[in-house]
């Protein structure tokens, strides 16, 4: 069973702040997803990183996958109240003509005004 | 709005009954995809099927069954309910079953089971 593991789980932060949350495993992934859930919605993909060492920007984010591709980590600068949510990454694996993603637990993010 | 319609937004019911969960993909998406997020667990992959096949399985109880329709909305049915049970179920749909197709999440019916 393939298992990704998000750290921290909770972070409460002041708006303005820099944060980085991380997304482990120990099984490689053919790519890995971030994405956003707010209160009483559905998950958003935020971004998809497929190359090990892969860079993305998003505005203020900065998405990282790693070298070996089994784990990431999503960096924020100056943080602003919108930015609140449950951060989720998800390994996308293939197999069988069909292809599942793996979630994480999740960061749930709170910036404070 | 991603699109995905589910219905109902909210269920309250006892142990030992049975409900059934529906989703409309987005206009055009043929994969259809079952999570079920609960704190403890996180959100957990149940079904997916394609264009009214079964595709993959997850962790999907026995208890639990799900199809696509001809018009390719898709129905989960969970029955015999256990307190256990009470998630938040999501259906997502994506276009193609292919990791380069974004899947798009609903915004999910709560479940809650006493």
């Amino acid at each position: 069973t393939q298992l990704l593991e998000q750290s921290p789980q909770f972070l409460s932060i002041q708006e303005g702040e820099n944060l980085t949350v991380y997304c482990n495993s120990s099984s490689v992934f053919s790519s890995l997803q971030w994405y956003r859930q707010e209160p009483g919605e559905g998950p958003v993909l935020l971004v998809t990183v497929v190359t090990g060492g892969e860079v993305k920007k998003l505005k203020r984010l900065t998405f990282q996958f790693g070298d070996a591709r089994k784990d990431s980590s999503l960096h924020i600068t100056a943080a602003q109240p919108g930015d609140t949510g449950l951060y989720l990454c998800a390994g996308v694996s293939s197999g069988a003509g069909s292809y599942q993603l793996t979630f994480g637990k999740g960061t749930k993010l709170s910036v404070i005004p | 709005d991603s699109g995905v319609t589910q219905t109902p937004k909210h269920l309250i019911t006892a142990t030992g009954q049975r409900v059934t969960l529906r989703c409309s993909p987005r206009s055009g998406d043929l994969s259809v995809y079952w999570y079920q997020q609960s704190l403890d667990q996180g959100l957990q992959f149940l079904i997916q099927y394609y264009n009214g096949e079964e595709r993959a399985k997850g962790n999907i109880l026995e208890r639990f069954s799900a199809q696509q329709f001809p018009d390719l909305h898709s129905e989960l049915n969970l029955s015999s309910l256990e307190l256990g049970d009470s998630a938040l179920y999501f259906c997502a749909s994506s276009f193609r079953d292919h990791p380069g197709n974004t899947i798009y999440f609903g915004e999910g019916s709560w479940l809650t089971v006493v």
